[in-house]
This record gives C-alpha cells, sequence and structure tokens, in this order.
C-alpha cells in the first residue's frame, strides 16, 4: 500500500512568489490534514479535509493560504503571495474513514519551503 | 500554556540503558494519546498508542495519568538505531503536537 506522498519535497521561492504544495493521501483514506512545522517549533496543524469538505481550518495562519481538496482525493496547499515567515516544513497525513479519534495519522515526508 | 510540553532532552545514553520521559498535556477532556517518532529530516512516524492502562511493545512502555495529564515513555535496552526525537501527540481529533524529546544512544 503506498503511503502519504507529497510533491515537491522541497521548494525554494522568492518572497512575493505563489507555490502550490501538493499531498496524496493513502488510498481510501477520507481524513486529510496538513501541518506546518516552522523552524525551532513544534508541529502545527493547520486544517482537516474530510473528503471534499473542509472540517476544521482554524489552524490556518491568513488569507494568504488556501487548501483545496477537489473530489475528496488528493489535495493542493496554495501559499499566495509568500512571505519570509512562511518557511517551514508542511506535512500532510491522512487517517481512515471513522467517527472515532483514535485512529492514527500517517504522515508523508513533508515538503520543506524555502522563501527568499 | 502550551498545549503539550515535553522536556526536550537531549538525553545521551549508553547502549541496553533505559532512558524515559514524560509529557504533559493541558486539555483534561482529551483521550487519546500517542509517541511519534521523528527522525532528522524525516515525517513523523507512529511509534505507539497511548492507553489508559498503560501498554507496551517490544522494548517501549507508553503509560498515561489522567488525573496529573502526563503521558510517559520507557525505552528498555537501548539501540543505537533508537536515536531520534519523540513527539509526545495529543489527538483532540486534531493532533497537537509537543517539541519533541531528544534521545541520543552512544555506543
Amino acid at each position: 500500500e503506498a503511503g502519504v506522498t507529497q510533491f515537491p519535497s522541497h521548494s525554494v521561492i522568492e518572497k512575493g512568489q505563489t507555490v502550490t504544495l501538493r499531498c496524496d493521501p493513502i488510498s481510501g483514506h477520507d481524513n486529510l490534514y496538513w501541518y506546518r512545522r516552522v523552524m525551532g517549533k513544534e508541529i502545527k496543524f493547520l486544517l482537516h479535509f474530510v473528503k471534499e469538505s473542509k472540517q476544521d481550518e482554524s489552524g490556518m495562519p491568513n488569507n494568504r493560504f488556501l487548501a483545496e481538496r477537489t473530489g475528496g482525493t488528493y489535495s493542493t496547499l496554495k501559499v499566495q503571495p509568500a512571505e519570509l515567515e512562511d518557511s517551514g516544513v508542511y506535512f500532510c497525513a491522512s487517517s481512515s474513514r471513522s467517527v472515532f479519534s483514535n485512529q492514527p495519522q500517517h504522515f508523508g515526508d513533508g515538503t520543506r519551503l524555502s522563501i527568499l | 500554556r502550551k498545549e503539550v510540553e515535553q522536556d526536550p532532552g537531549p538525553f545521551n545514553v549508553p547502549e541496553g540503558a533505559t532512558v524515559a520521559f514524560n509529557c504533559t498535556y493541558s486539555n483534561s477532556a482529551s483521550q487519546s494519546f500517542f509517541w511519534y517518532r521523528q527522525d532528522c529530516r524525516k515525517e513523523p512516524k507512529l511509534l505507539m498508542s497511548v492507553y489508559s492502562s498503560g501498554n507496551e511493545d517490544g522494548r517501549f512502555t507508553a503509560q498515561l495519568n489522567r488525573a496529573s495529564q502526563y503521558i510517559s515513555l520507557l525505552i528498555r535496552d537501548s539501540k543505537l538505531s533508537d536515536s531520534a526525537t519523540y513527539l509526545c501527540v495529543v489527538n483532540d481529533y486534531k493532533l497537537s503536537f509537543g517539541a519533541g524529546t531528544t534521545v541520543t544512544v552512544r555506543a
């Protein structure tokens, strides 16, 4: 079974540019999450999809971040325009369809985003 | 107060030693907990779930103390391959991570 895959693995862009990150969850996982780790800090929740619907986007830092999951399969996270403080590692995770909260989440390798 | 707090370490132990560390969480209503392991520049990987009665998986033992709101992880007979950062995670549907405890096992 393929795990969570993220693309690209690393992105270096200039301040003001746009970047789009992609996440393909484990097949059949309805729950998809985005997290971010900025340097020196703990991993922080950004948002949660159940299929194509945003269940919780309370962790999104501001309106420069837009996440989508059209069709309930893969998800994209766009940052526009990117700022220096957006640098960090963006992780995607997925978990199987379940109404219970104790399903572990499986993480992708992350996208390392560097804003110059 | 942070949602999840961990002793950052580092814990530097010889092979074969036992090492243990805790984390505390702020939400008394939290029900689900995990330990994840993260190697340098890699993704977090699930190490074990933490059950209310405590649970063991090989050399790893996790315990939960709801009254004091802390979770512990104990590693027995440490191996070089146990060197990693251990992340305490509280699952309130979305995951809240501690900053991690760094363990280095030396030969």
